[in-house]
């Protein structure tokens, strides 16, 4: 089954820097979902982006996926200290079921 | 449109127990999903459900785990006999008929068995 996972693991920046983070997956896909959670909070969607799609962008956030190499990148720019969470990637091979990595945990240092 | 809702927040259970964690989709979704997400790890697809029927339960545990997703109420995720691994963060997650890739996540329950 696919398994989103997440490269780095940590990642802590400064405000207003950029920060980038890699996904990668075993299997095929429909699409490549980023969330955001919030220390002991819910997930919020970010973005998603289709297996026929190379790159989306949404405010801050642009996305890039790879079917190749079955990777997928997320780029926050100019980062917020409310951009310190943690950042799952999850895959959905069209069956509904989303595969999730283990997430990174980005600080943004005010 | 309020969005997806999980209640309790939080639960403590004692070893034995039963635990029962409800959730209510957002206003006009017809999907509802149970993810479980272990403390430092990402979710696990655990069962996907419509209103009356399950879609998909390969993720829930072969014993003690039941889903239901009723005409009329909540989808109810049920643990019987809880044991001190079924501590987790349960997550629900809601989706339109017209919208199946996107699912809204509520806050989660967290359960804690001790």
């Amino acid at each position: 089954s696919q398994q989103g996972e997440e490269d780095p693991q940590a990642l802590s920046i400064q405000e207003g820097e950029n920060a980038t983070m890699n996904c990668s997956y075993k299997t095929s896909i429909n699409n490549l979902q980023w969330y955001r959670q919030n220390s002991g909070r819910g997930l919020v969607h970010l973005i998603l982006i289709r297996s026929n799609e190379r790159e989306k962008h949404s405010g801050r956030l642009r996305v890039t996926l790879d079917t190749s190499k079955k990777s997928s990148s997320l780029l926050i720019t100019a980062s917020r200290a409310a951009d310190t969470a943690s950042y799952f990637c999850a895959t959905d091979g069209g069956n509904n079921r989303l595969a999730f990595g283990k997430g990174n945990q980005v600080v943004v240092i005010p | 449109n309020a969005g997806v809702m999980q209640n309790p927040r939080h639960l403590v259970r004692r070893r034995g127990q039963e635990a029962r964690l409800r959730c209510s989709p957002m206003k006009g979704h017809s999907h509802v999903y149970w993810y479980r997400q272990l403390p430092e790890e990402g979710l696990k697809f655990m069962v996907y459900l419509q209103k009356e029927n399950i879609i998909d339960e390969s993720g829930m545990p072969k014993e003690r785990f039941s889903a239901e997703f009723p005409k009329e109420g909540p989808s109810i995720l049920r643990i019987q006999q809880v044991v001190r691994g079924d501590s987790a963060a349960y997550f629900c997650a809601s989706s339109p008929l017209s919208e199946q890739e996107t699912q809204y996540f509520g806050p989660g329950t967290r359960l804690l068995v001790l």
